[in-house]
């Protein structure tokens, strides 16, 4: 059972770089999520997708963008790379039923990213 | 706005001590309460989780109950294992507002030693 799939796992990128996060989820779950988590600050939502072809924000949006093209799918773009932005990123996905404030997140390993 | 507090650690302590780390939190509505476990280099797992007033979540000899009169959700485990090294996180979840809305503790480090 693969789960929530993220790659790469490790990056280092130089300012002003873009690049893109994948997560894959072979759960058949609705609902996707990006994560960061930076030391003593918890998780703090970035975007989350409520199904195929939505995406909405989260807590911290800016300078991030997101796609979820496929249901199993969802990707998180760093289009111009910032100091700020290192940070490890998890991706989460849940099933979308009505009472899906009960229902768990499931997590990917994370993609620990590393910006100078 | 909804909110999750937890003691900070590290919390250290011997293999087959007592362990409580407490969490309180503080939402509108009625919450949904979860305790996650996060291993070194890996994403966040359930732990246990509680969805209604005095329930009782329990997985791996850990428990939590739901109060709801002191907003409380204390993770305990009656005999720690070198094993149980881990961040903990404290987390609720609130219906309504088109998705599952999480909101997280900081996390507070176990280190158990042998």
């Amino acid at each position: 059972n693969a789960g929530v799939t993220q790659t790469p796992k490790f990056r280092v990128l130089k300012t002003g770089q873009s690049m893109t996060l994948l997560c894959a989820q072979d759960m058949n779950h609705e609902y996707m999520y990006w994560y960061r988590q930076d030391p003593g600050m918890g998780l703090r939502l970035i975007h989350y997708s409520v199904g195929e072809g939505t995406t909405a924000k989260g807590e911290v949006p800016d300078g991030y963008n997101v796609s979820r093209l496929k249901k199993q799918n969802f990707l998180l773009g760093l289009e111009s790379a910032a100091p700020s932005q290192t940070s490890v990123y998890f991706c989460a996905s849940s099933r979308g039923l009505t009472t899906a404030s009960n229902q768990p997140q499931h997590f990917g390993d994370g993609t620990r990213l590393s910006i100078l | 706005g909804d909110s999750v507090t937890q003691m900070e650690g590290p919390v250290t302590l011997s293999e087959e001590a007592f362990l409580t780390i407490n969490c309180t939190y503080t939402a509108t509505g009625y919450p949904s309460l979860f305790w996650y476990v996060q291993y070194p280099g890996e994403g966040l797992q359930l732990l246990l989780k509680a969805t209604k007033a005095d329930d009782k979540g329990s997985n791996k000899g850990f428990e939590a109950t739901y109060r709801k009169e002191t907003t409380s959700f204390h993770l305990e485990k009656g005999s720690v294992q070198v094993s149980d090294s881990a961040v903990y996180f404290c987390a609720l979840s609130v219906p309504g507002g088109g998705y599952q809305k999480v909101t997280f503790g900081t996390g507070t480090k176990l280190q158990v030693i042998p």
